[in-house]
């Protein structure tokens, strides 16, 4: 089974905090994806990787930044954190992100105040 | 840009109720399409996806969904809900000609049944 994690499921911080979310998959695979999920909104891509220390612009990129230092290993930057970035984050990966879906981690619950 | 758009925000059903929740996209060439599913607490796992051939494609859980090319819908059906099918679902599409593979999602359905 295919398994994602992510660092929290809850976090709190203050604006203007640098935040850092991270997530892990163990399936050996090359693409990785940051959404922010929002009531009425759905799954808003932020970032995509396809290989390690390469990294793609989604939908949503402002405010946001990633690293992919390890292929496993695909973090989110909130360099200074604002009230409009309180949101439930969802980490994805897949081998072949033409050909397969994507596996899903638990989310992390932000609340920035 | 493409989009994906769920009519349905909020479902309420009795147990044994059937259900059709509707999706439809606004890409003309080919696409992948995924419906989605994230139980209280849980994951987001996958339900059922279609990407070529038979146009109707059966998913776990009993669900089933229906690719209509001419209409661009993908609507996701089950004959009899259960208590346990409440959660959220979310209808997800993939240009097949993208360079990206990127997954554009809907603003998801949320089902509540009631026992």
């Amino acid at each position: 089974d295919v398994k994602v994690t992510q660092s929290s499921r809850y976090l709190v911080k203050r604006t203007g905090e640098k935040v850092f979310l991270e997530c892990v998959q163990d399936m050996d695979h090359e693409n990785m994806f940051w959404y922010r999920q929002d009531p009425g909104l759905g799954l808003r891509l932020i970032y995509f990787s396809y290989d390690v220390k390469m990294k793609e612009k989604g939908d949503i990129p402002e405010g946001y930044s990633v690293s992919r230092e390890k292929k496993e290993r695909f973090s989110l930057i909130l360099e200074s954190a604002s009230t409009n970035q309180t949101s439930m984050y969802l980490c994805a990966s897949t081998h072949d992100r033409f050909l397969h879906e994507q596996y899903f981690g638990p989310g992390t619950r932000l609340t920035v105040t | 840009a493409q989009s994906v758009s769920q009519h349905n925000h909020h479902v309420i059903l009795s147990e044994a109720a059937s259900l059709e929740l509707g999706c439809n996209y606004s890409y003309g060439g080919t696409v992948n399409l995924f419906w989605y599913v994230q139980y209280p607490g849980q994951h987001l796992q996958l339900l059922l996806k279609y990407f070529s051939g038979d146009p109707l494609v059966k998913g776990i859980k009993g669900f089933e969904a229906e690719f209509i090319k001419s209409k661009f819908s993908f609507n996701l059906r089950k004959p009899s809900v259960q208590w346990s099918d409440t959660a959220e679902y979310f209808c997800a599409v993939r240009d097949g000609s993208s360079n990206t593979g990127k997954l554009i999602f809907g603003q998801g359905t949320t089902l509540q049944v009631k026992p």
